[in-house]
């Protein structure tokens, strides 16, 4: 089976852009994950989407923003870029079946897109 | 609110050595806990994981993972360092009830000297 593929791998942007993330999950799988993942502030959770809804969000502001296709496809959008959201958002997949397995459910990583913000 | 703490943010560890890598959590109810390696401008690579029974987790690369629930530690062992096992690992954990999202410790870097 494929991994989880991420696109574009590298990103460069200036302040005050928009940029858009690409997330294919691994086949089967109806659950994506972001999280950003920088050198001060480690691994934080974005946001959760399963079945195209947003299921569970973390603490970023609404400039943050994500989305879910029928296929399980996912994107992640950040408006009005700052210096500061230079980081490498990682996507990562899981089944996403239904009960406590939601739970217990293996989240497995994409490599990445890394963004700089200019 | 659910935690991991990673205590040691570097362990060195001589190549042929045991290694052990802490985690420690704290959940409001029952933790699913998850083990991940980073290897440089790569994503994480899922290690292993303990959900329920046994205390001892057996994982990829001879990686395995001991849970105890009085000192609430889930550290990562390895019987025999190899020098490929340079990387940066993450503790995570879940709850079983509330929020369904995975939290991260800050990382350990390993770094196993030839």
């Amino acid at each position: 089976k494929a991994g989880v593929t991420q696109t574009p791998r590298y990103l460069i942007k200036t302040r005050g852009q928009q940029v858009t993330l690409s997330c294919s999950p691994i086949s089967g799988h109806r659950s994506v994950s972001w999280y950003q993942q920088t050198p001060g502030q480690g691994l934080q959770f974005l946001f959760e989407y399963f079945s195209e809804t947003q299921r569970n969000k973390g603490n970023f502001p609404g400039r943050f923003s994500g989305r879910q296709f029928s296929n399980s496809r996912s994107e992640m959008n950040v408006s009005t870029l700052e210096l500061g959201d230079s980081a490498l958002y990682l996507c990562a997949s899981s089944p996403g079946t239904s009960g406590m397995s939601l739970r217990t459910d293996t989240q497995y990583f994409g490599p990445g897109t890394r963004l700089t913000v200019l | 609110a659910q935690s991991v703490a990673q205590p040691e943010d570097q362990v060195n560890v001589a190549e042929g050595n045991p290694l052990t890598v802490k985690c420690t959590y704290s959940v409001s109810g029952n933790p699913y806990l998850f083990w991940y390696v980073q290897y440089p401008n790569r994503g994480l690579q899922f290690l292993l994981k303990y959900i329920t029974g046994d205390n001892l987790v057996k994982g990829s690369y001879g990686f395995e993972a001991e849970f105890n629930k009085s000192q609430t530690s889930f550290h990562l062992k390895k019987p025999s360092a190899l020098v490929s096992d340079s990387a940066l690992y993450f503790c995570a954990v879940r709850d079983n009830f509330g929020n369904e999202k995975l939290t991260f410790g800050t990382g350990t870097r390993l770094t196993i000297i030839p």
